[in-house]
C-alpha cells in the first residue's frame, strides 16, 4: 500500500483565491512527521512546512498552513491568497520514527498546481 | 540555501558506461542522501550516508553504489548505466535537530539521460 497518497494530479486556482492540496498517509507508527515541498518548473525542491504527529496545533508558515486531521490520516496543504509564483508541483512526504538510521522521507507522487491570472 | 551543489547538472551517456554524480556540501552535515525522481513516483531513496564511510541502501538501490570518503562529498555511481536509470537525481542533506522535525534540504538536481 502507498504510504503517501496525493489524489490530485493537477489543480487550478484563480489568483488571490485559496487552494487546498490533499495528502493522505498510511502508517502504524504513532510518531511521524509530515512535510510539504514545492518544486517549481526550475526543478529545485523547496521545503515549505512541517507537522509532527504529536503537535496540538496545525502548522502555519506565512501563506501556507497544514490542515492536519490525525484520525483521518490527512495532512492537506492550504495556500491562501494564491500568487502566480505558486504555480509548481507540490509534494507531501512523511518520516516515520521507525525508519531507523535512514531518517528517510517517503514522498507522494505530487500535485501540479497552476495559478490562473 | 543549504550549501549543496551537484555536478554535473546535466549528463547524456550511453548504455553500459559508468557514470559518477557528485554531491558537495559546505556545512558539515552528517547525513546525506541520494534520491531519484521519475514521473508518477515522487522521489525515491537510492542510498544514504550517516557519516564518512558509513552508507546504506535505500528503496531503489539496485544498479547504484555510493561512496563517502570525506564529510563534504557523497558520490553516486552507476556502474553500467541502463536506460531505466534515466532520471533526475537529487542529493539532500539532513539538518540533525533530533526528532521527527529534522528537515531535508535538497541540491539543485542532476538530469541524466542514458541512451
Amino acid at each position: 500500500a502507498q504510504k503517501i497518497t496525493q489524489t490530485q494530479p493537477g489543480m487550478f486556482v484563480q489568483e488571490k483565491e485559496a487552494v487546498t492540496l490533499d495528502c493522505t498517509y498510511d502508517t502504524s507508527d504513532p510518531s511521524y512527521g509530515l512535510f510539504w515541498y514545492k518544486q517549481p518548473s526550475s526543478g529545485e525542491m523547496i521545503f515549505l512546512i512541517y507537522q509532527g504527529s504529536y503537535d496540538q496545533q496545525n502548522a502555519t508558515e506565512g501563506r501556507y498552513s497544514l490542515n492536519f486531521q490525525k484520525a483521518r490520516k490527512s495532512a492537506n496543504l492550504v495556500i491562501s491568497a494564491s500568487q502566480l509564483g505558486d504555480s509548481a508541483m507540490y509534494f507531501c512526504a512523511m518520516r516515520e520514527s521507525l525508519s531507523g538510521s535512514a531518517r528517510q522521507l517517503t514522498f507522494g507522487s505530487g500535485t501540479q498546481l497552476t495559478v490562473l491570472p | 540555501d543549504a550549501g549543496i551543489t551537484q555536478s554535473p547538472r546535466h549528463k547524456v551517456t550511453e548504455t553500459g558506461t559508468p557514470v559518477t554524480l557528485r554531491c558537495h556540501q559546505t556545512e558539515n552535515h552528517r547525513y546525506m542522501y541520494w534520491y531519484r525522481q521519475d514521473p508518477g513516483h515522487g522521489l525515491r531513496l537510492i542510498h544514504y550516508s550517516y557519516g564518512v564511510k558509513d552508507t546504506d541502501k535505500g528503496e531503489v538501490s539496485d544498479g547504484y553504489s555510493v561512496s563517502r570518503s570525506k564529510t563534504e562529498d557523497f558520490l553516486l555511481t552507476l556502474e553500467s548505466a541502463t536506460s531505466s536509470q534515466t532520471s533526475v537525481y537529487f542529493c539532500a542533506i539532513s539538518t540533525v535537530q533530533g526528532g521527527l522535525q529534522e528537515t531535508q534540504y535538497f541540491g539543485p538536481g542532476t538530469r541524466l539521460l542514458v541512451l
